[in-house]
């Protein structure tokens, strides 16, 4: 099993471009979430699905759009770039509606926005 | 506001010394506790998770929690620190059933020969 795969790994954007980050996994979880990590600041939630067709917000959810069309797929949308965007996005997924606990992270996706 | 603190964003030990990780959560009823470890360039693994079973909850790699009501505390633990448990260690709670997981700032574990 690849676990949770996310695509790319690095990118750079400029300030008002758009872009989508892909994430998959291959465990049939049904919870799956998005995070950002910025220094100091510990892991914040962005958005997060229960199961396809269900998507609710997190902590962080501005300038964010999600979609769960399938199980396996979790896309993050940035519609508008900018600065404050920066930072390295985790995708996690878990097994059940609910976190369990044990969350199962994607290996990053370092941002920059110029 | 619920939340989860972690004393000490970066700690320095000896290898083979005694390591300490604090973490303390905000609310009086037990929550859910974890502990998770990032290396670098990588995503979070689990440690060790707390939930309401045994107070002391043992982990991968010989690390070790302690669950403290008294003192809203779940501080993280390891007898002998070694090169290998350089990372990032997040300390993370979910205060209800269905509630989210929320992170610690996370405390940086450096290890010195």
């Amino acid at each position: 099993n690849a676990g949770v795969t996310q695509t790319p790994k690095f990118q750079v954007l400029k300030t008002g471009q758009s872009m989508t980050l892909q994430c998959a996994q291959d465990m049939n979880h049904e919870y799956m979430s998005w995070y950002r990590q910025d220094p100091g600041m510990g892991l914040r939630l962005i958005h997060y699905s229960v199961g396809a067709g269900i998507t609710d917000q997190g902590e962080v959810p501005n300038g964010y759009n999600v979609s769960r069309s399938t199980t396996e797929d979790f896309p993050l949308r940035l519609l508008s770039a900018a600065p404050s965007q920066t930072s390295v996005y985790f995708c996690a997924s878990s097994p059940g509606t609910g976190v369990s606990g044990e969350l199962f992270f994607g290996e990053g996706s370092r941002l920059t926005v110029l | 506001a619920q939340s989860v603190t972690q004393l000490g964003s970066h700690v320095s030990v000896s290898e083979g010394a005694l390591v300490l990780l604090r973490c303390n959560y905000s609310s009086s009823v037990p929550p859910y506790l974890f502990w998770y470890v990032q290396y670098p360039n990588q995503g979070l693994q689990l440690l060790l998770k707390y939930t309401s079973a045994a107070t002391l909850v043992k982990g991968i790699n010989g690390f070790e929690a302690e669950f403290k009501k008294s003192e809203t505390s779940f501080h993280l633990t390891k007898p002998s620190a070694h090169m290998s448990d350089a990372a990032e260690y997040f300390c993370a709670v979910i205060y209800n059933q269905g509630g989210k997981l929320i992170f610690g700032q996370g405390t940086e574990l450096s290890v010195k020969p």
